[in-house]
């Protein structure tokens, strides 16, 4: 089964401290990865779209990575206003054969001032 | 400014009625989505249209219907056929059809059933 998993859950932070947040799947022909930021009660805001192993993409503390099984999103030093849920896309060859995108659930990240 | 708008913010529904969200779009883009977010879950697919008069079933299209007689305008009605339709429902576009390309959310409208 096509599958997308963000873990952890959530992640509590110290601003100033840094971590990684994880995008794992389980699909076959991947065509690409988005990241978005979702602040509560608002739509999702685009951050990041990789297409292939090893490529990298970066936005002042964020740095998103991709492999074959797996997206990172590395916060570097995070301040309060980093605090969001952040979700990862994937873009794929469903098994009929036509281009399908899933999100995860998210990772709800907090930065504790 | 280029963007998404969504309308209402909030709406109340009361079982058996029909009711309809708004969704504009002034980017050019070809395609247009609906999605419904519920808590603990990912975004649901609900319809979809890469071009104006053309529109799509996503994964969850039951109690829901869609038009799209202008390329900027993509409206949601939930019928009263939707069992459970209280949610928070986003409209997202992209400039080309396919699903390659980057999705561009608007503020989405959080629909409670009364």
């Amino acid at each position: 089964e096509d599958q997308v998993t963000q873990s952890p859950e959530a992640l509590r932070l110290q601003e100033g401290e840094s971590s990684s947040l994880n995008c794992s799947y389980t699909v076959s022909g991947l065509r690409g990865l988005f990241w978005y930021r979702q602040d509560p009660g608002k739509g999702p805001e685009f951050l990041f779209t990789l297409y292939s192993a090893g490529e990298e993409k970066e936005k002042e503390r964020l740095k998103a990575t991709l492999t074959k099984k797996e997206s990172f999103l590395h916060i570097t030093a995070p301040k309060p206003e980093d605090s969001a849920t952040y979700l990862c896309a994937v873009v794929y060859i469903s098994n009929f054969g036509n281009e399908k995108l899933t999100f995860g659930t998210g990772t709800r990240l907090t930065i504790i001032p | 400014d280029g963007g998404i708008t969504q309308s209402p913010k909030y709406l109340f529904r009361k079982e058996g009625q029909n009711v309809t969200l708004s969704c504009e779009q002034n980017l050019n883009h070809d395609a247009m989505y609906w999605y419904r977010q519920d808590p603990g879950q990912g975004l649901r697919l609900i319809y979809y249209s890469q071009i104006v008069n053309d529109f799509q079933k996503g994964d969850i299209a039951e109690g829901y219907s869609v038009s799209r007689e202008k390329k900027e305008s993509f409206p949601l009605t939930v019928t009263s056929a939707q069992k459970n339709p209280t949610a928070f429902y986003l409209c997202a576009s992209s400039r080309r059809r396919g699903r390659r390309d980057e999705q561009f959310f608007g503020p989405g409208t959080r629909l409670t059933v009364l």
